[in-house]
Order: C-alpha cells, then structure tokens, then sequence
C-alpha cells in the first residue's frame, strides 16, 4: 500500500532553516511527481512545491521562491524541502503528496509540524 | 485570501443532500475540467474524493459526486452520513505563471 512519512519538523527561529523528509513506499516513486503542500493552523491548504519525476522540473509558490528548495533521491524513494529564512507565517503543517494527472494529489502524508517563532 | 470562493460553512440532516460551491476564474476552474475536491477531518490528512471534476477515486462511495458550470464547481454529497462531517476542499490547476495549483478556503460540514 502507499505510504508517505514526512519527518523533520520541529521549532525553529525566525531565520532559521530546516529540511524536511519525505519516505516514500508501496510505489513506483521514481515514476511519480510530487509536491509538498501545507497548512498554517486553522487554515485552508496552500501549494507550495512541485517536482517531476526526474527531478528536471520544479516549480515553487511565490510565497516560498528563492527560500525553499525541492529535492528528491528517487534510489532512496524519497522527497525533501530545504527551508531556509524561515518566517513566521511559515508556521503550518507540511505535507508531501503524490501528483497525478492533472494536477491532483491521490495520497498525502499525515504531515509535519514545522514552528517558526523566537 | 485563497483564488477559489468556498461558502465558509454548510450543513445538513442525515440521509439529505448538500451541494458545496467553488468559485474560481477563467485561469484556473472556468478553463481546465482539473478540479478537484478533498476531505480532511480534524487532525488527519486531507483524501482525495473527486478528481477531474467528477470523477471518483477507487474507494471513495458514489453518495459523492462533482460537476462544473462555467466557473464554478460543485460538490454533492447524498445521503449524508455522520461521517461525513469534515472540511472540504476544493482545488484546480491554473495557468498561472506563478502557481501550479490553487486550493478554496475551505468549508466546514456539519452534519445536524
């Protein structure tokens, strides 16, 4: 079965960077696009990366282009988000999903808590 | 302020029908069928309920269903069930330089 494990979240300062991970299973990872998605508390969901199956195309949300970057290692199945200049509004749940055509997410991980606050 | 409108809250009576709207543009709902919808109850990850405007993922039950009327999309639930008390969310591809895809604010279902 599909399986999508973020990790990596935590506290961070204002500023600040972290990385976060994505394991992926139960798929065919090198064949598939996928993004990372988040949601600030109590909020809606925002797109925030996407990368393809190569790794030769991304793209990023305006809110996030030239701080973050979207990675993958498809031999280790998995999927990265490095943060860097970290802000307070970046303070969400992040998700790593799997992208289908056209453009939906079929399976999502359950999520990492990212905190930025001093 | 998300792209696509969402009524905030919707509700309704076991066993009756609700119908969730999405408002978006000519960019993104009103000119690509790539619209579509997800479930999230609190505290767990959102699960794709309908993709490509109407169509159903392998799982998902058929009291779910989606249509697109120029540019807004809709979201029908029959007979509702307790458990289908969640958040919804709607979603499209937009031909936006600066986006790949933009999600609704969100609606909160309660079921009475």
């Amino acid at each position: 079965q599909v399986q999508l494990v973020e990790s990596g979240g935590g506290l961070v300062k204002p500023g600040g960077s972290l990385r976060l991970s994505c394991a992926a299973s139960g798929f065919t990872f090198s064949d598939y696009y996928m993004s990372w998605i988040r949601q600030a508390p109590g909020k809606g969901l925002e797109w925030v990366s996407y990368i393809s199956s190569s790794g030769s195309t991304i793209y990023y949300a305006d809110s996030v282009k030239g701080r973050f970057t979207i990675s993958r290692d498809n031999a280790k199945n998995s999927l990265y988000l490095q943060m860097n200049s970290l802000r307070a509004e970046d303070t969400a749940v992040y998700y790593c999903a799997r992208v289908v055509p056209a453009a939906h997410f079929d399976y999502w991980g359950q999520g990492t808590l990212v905190t930025v606050s001093s | 302020q998300s792209a696509l409108t969402q009524p905030a809250s919707v509700s309704g009576s076991p066993g009756q029908s609700i119908t969730i709207s999405c408002t978006g543009t000519s960019s993104d709902v009103g000119g690509y069928n790539y619209v579509s919808w997800y479930q999230q109850h609190p505290g767990k990850a959102p699960k794709l309920m309908i993709y490509d405007v109407s169509n159903r993922p392998s799982g998902v039950s058929n009291r779910f269903s989606g249509s697109k009327s120029g540019n807004t999309a809709s979201l029908t639930i029959s007979g509702l069930q307790a458990e289908d008390e969640a958040d919804y969310y709607c979603s499209s591809y937009t031909s936006s330089s600066t986006l790949y895809v933009v999600f609704g604010g969100g609606t909160k279902l309660t079921v009475l």
